[in-house]
């Protein structure tokens, strides 16, 4: 069982540029959350996804970050015109069920924009 | 705004004393309280609390919960240089619906030396 893979691990990116950051579950799991660690910081809700829906995307800022988890393929976290403050560890986790609090996360991939 | 609090920030420790982390919160609808232990990887799952006064225990770690004074003490005994890590403390809360929308603390940093 791999587990959550996330990639790439490591992303340097220049003001302006588009970040991807792709994320696959856990082999089962069909339940998708992205979260953000700024340095010094606790762990941020971002977005919470199924399969072909955003159910709970409250922690997204509004504007030039998305999210999608298509029928096929991982899940994709996109940040257009990337900014320095957007640096940062983004962690993909996922769940069997939804409501499951016990969430598995991946290794996390580090942006960072000079 | 849900909030969770950890306390130490930072601890560094000998091999083979024992340690107890702090986490306290404040949280509407209260429904589960996690520990997660986080190396230079994915952060991985220790506990989940749901209940007061009931001892968690995994080896020489071992956890337990207070509902009325909204805190939990992640303990670990005879502590060894791999226990060195971050200890994330979450809560997650009913209002988030079907979502697992957790709430992390800053963490706890131990580092346990020779």
């Amino acid at each position: 069982n791999a587990g959550v893979m996330q990639n790439p691990r490591h992303l340097v990116r220049r003001r302006g540029q588009e970040a991807r950051l792709r994320c696959s579950p856990m082999k089962g799991h069909s339940h998708v959350y992205w979260y953000r660690q700024l340095p010094e910081e606790g762990l941020k809700f971002m977005v919470y996804l199924q399969k072909e829906n955003i159910i709970d995307e409250s922690g997204m800022p509004k504007e030039r970050f998305s999210a999608e988890f298509p029928k096929e393929g991982p899940s994709i976290l996109r940040i257009q015109q990337v900014v320095r403050g957007d640096s940062a560890a983004y962690f993909c986790a996922s769940s069997p069920v939804s409501g499951a609090n016990v969430l598995t996360f991946g290794a996390g991939s580090r942006l960072t924009v000079l | 705004e849900d909030k969770v609090v950890q306390s130490p920030l930072s601890l560094v420790v000998h091999e083979g004393d024992t340690v107890t982390l702090n986490c306290s919160y404040e949280v509407t609808n209260f429904r589960s309280l996690l520990w997660y232990k986080q190396e230079k990887k994915a952060p991985t799952f220790l506990f989940m609390l749901t209940s007061s006064g009931i001892e968690k225990k995994s080896g020489r770690l071992s956890s337990i919960l207070d509902k009325k004074e909204l805190f939990s003490i992640l303990n670990i005994t005879a502590t060894q240089t791999g226990d060195s890590a971050i200890y994330l403390c979450a809560v997650g809360s009913r209002d988030t619906g079907t979502a697992s929308k957790l709430t992390f603390g800053t963490g706890t940093r131990l580092q346990v030396t020779l």
